[in-house]
This record gives C-alpha cells, structure tokens and sequence, in this order.
C-alpha cells in the first residue's frame, strides 16, 4: 500500500535560517508526490509536485522539494524562513483505484517560524 | 479565477440530527473529492467523484454517510443521525481529472467545521 511518513511533529527554526521538513514514503511502481500546506482556519493549498524528471522541484513561495530515490525521501525545504510559513505542511502520495485516485497524507509536520 | 467553495463554513448540530455540507469544486474540474480532517490528524479520504458517478467510497465511514454530485458541479455530503465522533473538518477538492488522464493536483475549499454536541 502507498504511504508517506512525516517523522517530526514539529519544527522550529529562526528566521532567516533555511528549514527543512521531512518525508519519507512507501510505493510500488514510480512514485507521485505532492507537498499541501494548511494556514491556521484555511484549507490546504498545494505548494509543489514531483512526477518525473528533475530531483529538486520549485513550488510556491520559495519552496523546493528533493526527491532522492535511494533514501525513498522527499524533504521539503526553504533557504530562507519566514515568520508567515508558520503552518501546518503535509506531504502525500496518490493511491491509484482503476481510473481514480486518492491521496493518502501523512500526519502533518507544524512549523514555527519564530522571529 | 474563483476556487472550491464550501457551505456552511461551521455547523452546530446536536447528535442524533442529519446535516448536509456543500461543495462548489472549480468550473471545469470533472473530479471531486471529500477528505475528513479530525483535530490534530491528518486527512482521511471519503469518497471521490468522477463527473457525477462515485467510482470509489471506499473511505465512507458508516451507511450513515452518503454524497452526491450533480454532473460535474456541486456535490452534497449527507451525515445521517449525527454522532459525536462525526465531528470534524470535512474538506472538499477538486482537480481536472483522475489518475488516468495525468496527475492532476487537487484544489481544496475552507472546510466546513462540523461539531455534534
């Protein structure tokens, strides 16, 4: 079965100093992955995709994502922080029924941008 | 251009009542899809649509739980007999189509806060 695995519960980082959020996933075949970030009483809006290609992929607002194979890992990061990425960040990984999918989300990962 | 929509934005209902959620997805998105997002957890899939035929309810927790779509427009979640642990964020998204015609991102609306009292 597809999953992905946010092993941190929380992060905290300075602003100004470059951040790091953690995921790490489960699946067969060429995996899809998506990071989604939750600001405080909004919904989720999608910040980056891999599908194939490039092993660094540039979303919004600054973020990028590395997928590296051999450790099955797809970290989320930023060079520089801002105190507004203060969310809740959650990466996912589609899971494939005939014609449709669903995504299947890790646990969520809170950042705490402090100034 | 507008994204998902979603009403009410919070619901009080008393346990034992039906209460429906409503889902706008974005003009042109052929698929839909209901998430569940309880306190401090992550999203929990309910049940996706492709225009309006449910291929996968896989996630509906109960027979007390339903939904539907009209064409490829809105759709309504129906919660029957509401229980305390129904309640939840309930999020609705959309995204060009389904797998197979390409990984499409999926959009999300505000959530509808629902508490059973």
């Amino acid at each position: 079965a597809q999953s992905v695995a946010q092993p941190e519960d929380q992060v905290n980082v300075a602003e100004g100093n470059p951040l790091t959020v953690k995921c790490t996933y489960s699946v067969s075949g060429n995996p899809y992955l998506f990071w989604y970030v939750q600001y405080p009483n909004r919904g989720l809006q999608f910040l980056l995709k891999y599908i194939t290609g490039d092993n660094l992929v540039k979303g919004s607002y600054g973020f990028e994502a590395e997928f590296n194979k051999s450790q099955t890992s797809f970290h989320l990061k930023k060079p520089s922080a801002l105190v507004s990425d203060s969310a809740l960040y959650f990466c996912a990984v589609p899971s494939r029924m005939d014609s449709s999918y669903k995504l299947i989300f890790g646990s969520g990962t809170r950042l705490l941008v402090r100034p | 251009g507008a994204g998902v929509s979603q009403s009410p934005s919070n619901k009080v209902t008393e346990k034992g009542k039906d209460v429906e959620l409503r889902c706008d997805p974005i003009s042109g998105h052929t698929a839909l899809y209901w998430y569940r997002q309880r306190l401090g957890q992550g999203l929990e899939f309910l049940i996706y649509f492709q225009g309006n035929s449910a291929p996968d309810k896989s996630g509906l927790p109960s027979d007390r739980f339903s939904a539907e779509r009209t064409g490829e427009s809105v759709s309504t979640l129906t919660i029957q007999r509401t229980q305390q642990e129904d309640s939840a964020v309930y999020l609705c998204a959309s995204s060009l189509r389904g797998l197979a015609g390409g990984v499409y991102e999926q959009y999300f609306g505000p959530g509808t806060r629902l508490t059973v009292t």
